[in-house]
């Protein structure tokens, strides 16, 4: 069975400070892997995906994740928090093998201080 | 290119009434999920269909939910009848289905806002 795990539900930098958010994954084979961002009122948009190819992806507004199979995990980050990054995150995992399943984390909502 | 559409955006209605929300997916996408997001339970996969037949319906609350697809282009959760805690959004996302290097991954609706009173 596939789960997420994102370690804590809300996270708060200061502006221009590293963001980190944690996704930790269980699958026996690995998954595709996404982040969301949701804004207030918003449906979830699709920040970046791991598909077994590079495992450093990049995504928009500056965010980037590493995929670590050794640590089956795939945290995100910015190098500079902005004001704008003030959002919930929401980890997805996808196993490659079984049709359009997507199981979602909790979700991180990030509070960026100025 | 349009995105999943979804209707109606805010829906505020008495204990027993029936609700129906709609989704128009993106076009092409074989794939169709229906979330609702609470504060108390998160995100949560209701049902989900490809090519128009339910694949998997175990998260429908109980039976007085329903989800239909009768095209490609159509989809609607019905609630009949409605409680105080069906309140939530509910969030319908579209997606191809996965096939060679295609990841299919969700493109998720604007949400519909349920308030039930």
């Amino acid at each position: 069975a596939q789960s997420v795990t994102q370690l804590g539900s809300h996270v708060s930098v200061s502006e221009g400070a590293l963001v980190l958010l944690r996704c930790n994954y269980s699958s026996s084979v690995p998954p595709y892997l996404f982040w969301y961002v949701q804004y207030p009122n918003q449906g979830l948009q699709l920040l970046l995906k791991y598909t077994s190819a590079a495992t450093l992806v990049k995504g928009i507004n500056g965010f980037e994740a590493e995929f670590k199979k050794s640590e089956t995990s795939f945290h995100l980050t910015k190098p500079s928090a902005h004001m704008s990054d003030a959002a919930e995150y929401f980890c997805a995992v996808s196993p490659t093998n079984t049709g359009n399943q997507f199981y979602f984390g909790t979700g991180t909502s990030l509070t960026v201080i100025p | 290119d349009a995105g999943v559409i979804q209707s109606p955006r805010h829906e505020v209605t008495e204990m027993g009434q029936e609700v129906t929300l709609r989704c128009k997916p993106i076009s092409g996408h074989n794939s169709l999920f229906w979330y609702r997001q609470t504060m108390m339970r998160g995100l949560e996969l209701l049902i989900y269909f490809n090519n128009n037949v339910p694949i998997d319906d175990s998260g429908m609350p109980e039976d007085r939910f329903s989800a239909k697809m009768p095209n490609a282009s159509f989809s609607t959760l019905k609630i009949q009848p409605s409680e105080p805690r069906d309140s939530a959004v509910y969030f319908c996302a579209s997606s191809p289905l996965r096939s060679g290097s295609a990841t299919g991954e969700l493109f998720f609706g604007e949400g519909s806002r349920l308030t039930v009173l």
